[in-house]
């Protein structure tokens, strides 16, 4: 069965233009989460969808914004790149059956802002 | 704020003793945590959770010991080998599809 697939694996971009990074998650799963790893930091929240809703946002500016698509996949896009961007993103699923579920992660997209 | 902390952000062992890596969490209403290990240039990878209705739970090799009283979390591995070798994660759901994880111990194995 495959894990969680992330695209691209690495992604250079200069201040100010837009990135797009993509998800697929785990067959039968709803629920995709974004999450930001800042070199040597801990995991912050980005998003959560769920049923191509978005259930929950993280404390990040209006720039980062993503979308979910009916076969579950996932986007997310930031807009006016900024330098402190860089980092890896990691895209997690779960089932979607209510919270206190665990969460399967991709091997993430590596954004470097030039 | 929420905040799920690490006491140490790094620990050595030899190879074939017993890890131990803790952790503290701030909010007393979380019901749900989880032990992720990140090997490098890879994502988190699910090790153990447990339910804040248990004190304790085992694994293959590691078991992770839950204190509500002290708000501490703590993961043992038994007969640590070079492989485990990571960046163990604790992380709390605290809120409807919040997972908050705090800022990593690396944990390095000498042979």
């Amino acid at each position: 069965e495959a894990g969680v697939t992330q695209s691209p694996t690495h992604l250079i971009k200069t201040r100010g233009q837009q990135a797009t990074l993509r998800c697929s998650p785990i067959s039968g799963h709803t629920s995709v989460y974004w999450y930001q790893q800042a070199l040597g930091l801990g995991l912050q929240f980005l998003l959560w969808y769920d049923e191509g809703e978005e259930r929950n946002r993280g404390n990040f500016p209006p720039r980062f914004s993503g979308r979910q698509f009916p076969n579950y996949s996932s986007e997310l896009n930031v807009n006016a790149l900024e330098l402190e961007d860089s980092a890896l993103y990691l895209c997690a699923s779960s089932l979607g059956q209510g919270y206190n579920e665990k969460l399967f992660f991709g091997s993430g997209t590596q954004l470097s802002v030039l | 704020g929420e905040s799920v902390g690490l006491h140490l952000p790094t620990l050595s062992v030899q190879e074939g003793d017993n890890s131990i890596i803790n952790c503290a969490y701030s909010n007393s209403a979380s019901d749900y945590f989880i032990w992720y290990k990140q090997e490098s240039g890879k994502g988190p990878q699910f090790i153990i959770d447990i339910r804040s209705n248990m004190d304790k739970r085992q694994g293959q090799r590691v078991t992770v010991l839950l204190n509500k009283t002290v708000k501490h979390l703590s993961l043992q591995i038994a007969a640590t080998q070079p492989g485990d070798s990571a960046v163990y994660f604790c992380a709390e759901i605290s809120a409807w599809g919040k997972l908050i994880f705090g800022q990593g111990t690396e944990l390095s194995v000498k042979p």
